[in-house]
């Protein structure tokens, strides 16, 4: 089965340009999320999606960040202009609602350097 | 906001030896999950506890659910080379509502000699 995939894998771009992310969740989850780490604070969830609704973006650390999910089978996270301190690994990751419990499960993620 | 402290941060042990790592969380959890994470990959889910005291095993892997709710452990027994990677801790209150917020630990780099 295919599981969340993402891309690209790795992007490098010099500080003030625009940088788009992109997120196919798995076939059937309604829930989306999308997370940073780094080495200093580690995993941090910026936003998660329910049914293509965002639900919380209190992570997204400021206006140059924006999530959109136009529908199940895709999301997007940009960053417009980024800065250095933006790199980091961005994951996704998604799950199933409909049964309890359902853990959620990660793409590789892409790894981001802003130069 | 909630808090996960993990410890230790770094592990390096020999082939063969029992290893183990822990969470403790400033707030009370009713999930606790734990992941690994290898190289170039993201973190994928060892094992999941949805009840206070509950110990769980997936092969030579052992988390139990603290019985205040507050903390976590995994034990990896008899460890093999391929266990090196950073392992995670993650919690969830969700009160019945739509809650699906994960909080992770920083993680415990294993590093495993042959």
């Amino acid at each position: 089965d295919a599981g969340v995939i993402q891309s690209p894998r790795h992007e490098v771009t010099e500080m003030g340009q625009e940088v788009t992310l992109r997120c196919k969740p798995i076939s059937g989850h309604d829930y989306l999320f999308w997370y940073r780490q780094t080495m200093m604070r580690g995993l941090e969830l910026l936003i998660y999606f329910n049914n293509n609704v965002p639900i919380d973006d209190s992570g997204m650390p400021e206006d140059r960040f924006s999530a959109k999910m136009p529908n199940a089978s895709f999301s997007t996270l940009k960053i417009q202009p980024s800065e250095p301190r933006d790199s980091a690994v961005y994951f996704c990751a998604s799950r199933s609602g409909q049964i309890s419990n359902q853990p959620q499960h990660f793409g590789d993620g892409t790894r981001l350097s802003i130069l | 906001g909630q808090q996960l402290n993990q410890s230790p941060q770094s592990m390096f042990i020999q082939e063969g030896e029992d290893v183990s790592m822990n969470c403790t969380s400033s707030s009370i959890f009713n999930t606790w999950l734990w992941y690994k994470q290898d190289p170039g990959e993201g973190p994928v889910l060892l094992i999941a506890l949805y009840k206070a005291g509950e110990l769980t095993s997936n092969g030579r892997l052992t988390a139990q659910f603290g019985i205040t709710r507050k903390d976590s452990f995994l034990n990896i027994s008899a460890s093999i080379p391929s266990d090196v990677g950073i392992y995670f801790c993650a919690g969830r209150w969700n009160s019945g509502g739509s809650n699906y917020k994960l909080t992770f630990g920083k993680g415990t780099l294993l590093t495993v000699n042959p």
